[in-house]
């Protein structure tokens, strides 16, 4: 079955800085990559989607990359502000979505 | 709009006890779900459902159970609580068209469950 791995488990970064997360998936049928964000004690929230058939995609400050060849998707977070301190989960499918363990970032003022 | 709701946000149990959590939505989604959180870790799938009176086991549905008879109501029954099922409860919907994977899941708020 489909297996996501996610790094880092942790980052740390300074406010304004960028924040890059590395998922890697192994089933190269998977055609949907979407990442969650997750805040303390809240539920996940969908904040950008990416499908096989595109390499990138942006919305404002957050951007995707997916590599099939080497079946890795990042999301890159830039001119980080400390209301993007959360956790951050990947995920890719098969017949069904499978979670990475997830990413917490902190953003310091 | 109320998207997915989740009821009760939290409960305690004792082991042996049984309970349902309960999991209704307005978007007209034909797919919902059931997660389990686990401290620290991701997600992982209990069960889902296409439409209603269709069921499926998803990666962890052991000690669960699940009925869809509307489109709208999608409950989790625990029968025997067990320490190990002590988690943060998610459920979540999808619209079609598309498959059950390939679309922006909605999640609930989440139900908190600890089995004393």
């Amino acid at each position: 079955g489909e297996n996501v791995e996610q790094h880092p488990s942790t980052l740390s970064v300074q406010e304004g800085d960028s924040a890059v997360i590395k998922c890697t998936y192994s089933d190269s049928a998977s055609n949907y990559f979407p990442w969650y964000k997750q805040e303390l004690g809240k539920r996940p929230q969908l904040i950008i989607d990416i499908r096989s058939n595109v390499g990138e995609k942006k919305d404002q400050r957050i951007a995707v990359t997916l590599n099939k060849t080497a079946k890795h998707f990042s999301l890159h977070i830039t001119e980080t502000q400390p209301e993007d301190s959360a956790v951050y989960f990947c995920a890719a499918n098969t017949d069904k979505l499978i979670f990475g363990t997830g990413t917490r970032l902190q953003v310091f003022p | 709009n109320a998207g997915v709701t989740q009821t009760p946000k939290f409960r305690i149990l004792k082991i042996g006890q049984s309970m349902t959590l309960q999991c209704t939505q307005d978007m007209n989604h034909n797919y919902m779900y059931w997660y389990r959180q686990d401290p620290g870790m991701g997600l992982k799938l209990i069960y889902y459902s296409v439409g209603a009176g269709i069921t499926d086991k998803g990666e962890v549905p052991n000690g669960y159970n699940v009925s869809r008879s509307t489109t709208e109501d999608f409950p989790l029954r625990l029968e025997l609580a067990a320490p190990s099922q002590t988690s943060v409860y998610f459920c979540a919907s999808s619209p079609y068209p598309g498959t059950t994977s390939n679309q922006p899941q909605h999640f609930g708020d989440g139900t908190r469950l600890s089995i004393l």
